[in-house]
């Protein structure tokens, strides 16, 4: 089964630029790239989805390399708020599942 | 336009009870899938449906099932329920080509 990893925790400053990056080795061929914010004892929210090169909107950006093996989220200028758990969120190419990482638990300090 | 609403937000059972959980996805949205998030192995896919038809199944056993309605609203249910299946139950919905939107989750605790 695709195995789907994230760093556990990353800290950060407010107001400085953080890269969370997922490793997807097993990613469907023909599936998007997504990554979800999760505050405490709330669904996850749709941050960004991309399926290859870069993608950005007004809070994010998404790196995919041409391998797609891996994908990195790009939050700019952190603040105090974006403290949450940051998941991605693929398709296998084995079994067709939806495959969450083990999500990456952003601390943002002032 | 109103989100993905799951019923009821919390749940308390006993051990060997069975369970029903409900999801109404965004109104348009054919696809529906369903994950179970627990501390120790996070978010897990359970299974996926579309059009009222399976079209996935995570690695759970048969005590987990599903079923999606002609109005796309779905059903997942856990059958002799177990200590180990106290969760957050999560819903999501899609049009089957777009981002995934979530509900708040049912809160299921087996005591």
């Amino acid at each position: 089964l695709a195995k789907t990893t994230q760093p556990i925790s990353m800290d950060s400053y407010e107001g400085q630029e953080v890269n969370i990056t997922c490793s997807h080795n097993n990613i469907a061929t023909n599936d998007y790239i997504t990554w979800y914010q999760q505050f405490p004892s709330q669904g996850p929210r749709f941050i960004i989805q991309g399926y290859k090169t870069k993608v950005t909107n007004e809070v994010a950006s998404l790196f995919i390399p041409a391998d797609r093996k891996s994908s990195t989220l790009s939050l700019p200028r952190v603040s105090l708020s974006d403290t949450a758990v940051y998941y991605c969120l693929v398709r296998d190419n084995a079994g067709n599942m939806l495959t969450f990482g083990g999500g990456t638990r952003l601390m943002v300090k002032p | 336009k109103a989100g993905v609403t799951q019923t009821p937000r919390y749940l308390i059972k006993t051990r060997g009870q069975q369970v029903t959980l409900s999801c109404s996805p965004i109104s348009g949205h054919r696809s529906v899938s369903w994950y179970q998030q627990t501390p120790g192995q996070g978010l897990q896919f359970l299974f996926e449906y579309f059009s009222e038809t399976q079209r996935n199944k995570g690695n759970f056993p048969g005590r987990f099932s599903g079923r999606q309605f002609s109005n796309s609203r779905s059903e997942m249910n856990v059958s002799t329920l177990e200590l180990g299946d106290s969760a957050l139950y999560l819903c999501a919905s899609t049009t089957g080509y777009t981002e995934a939107f979530f509900g708040q989750g049912t809160r299921l605790t087996v005591v």
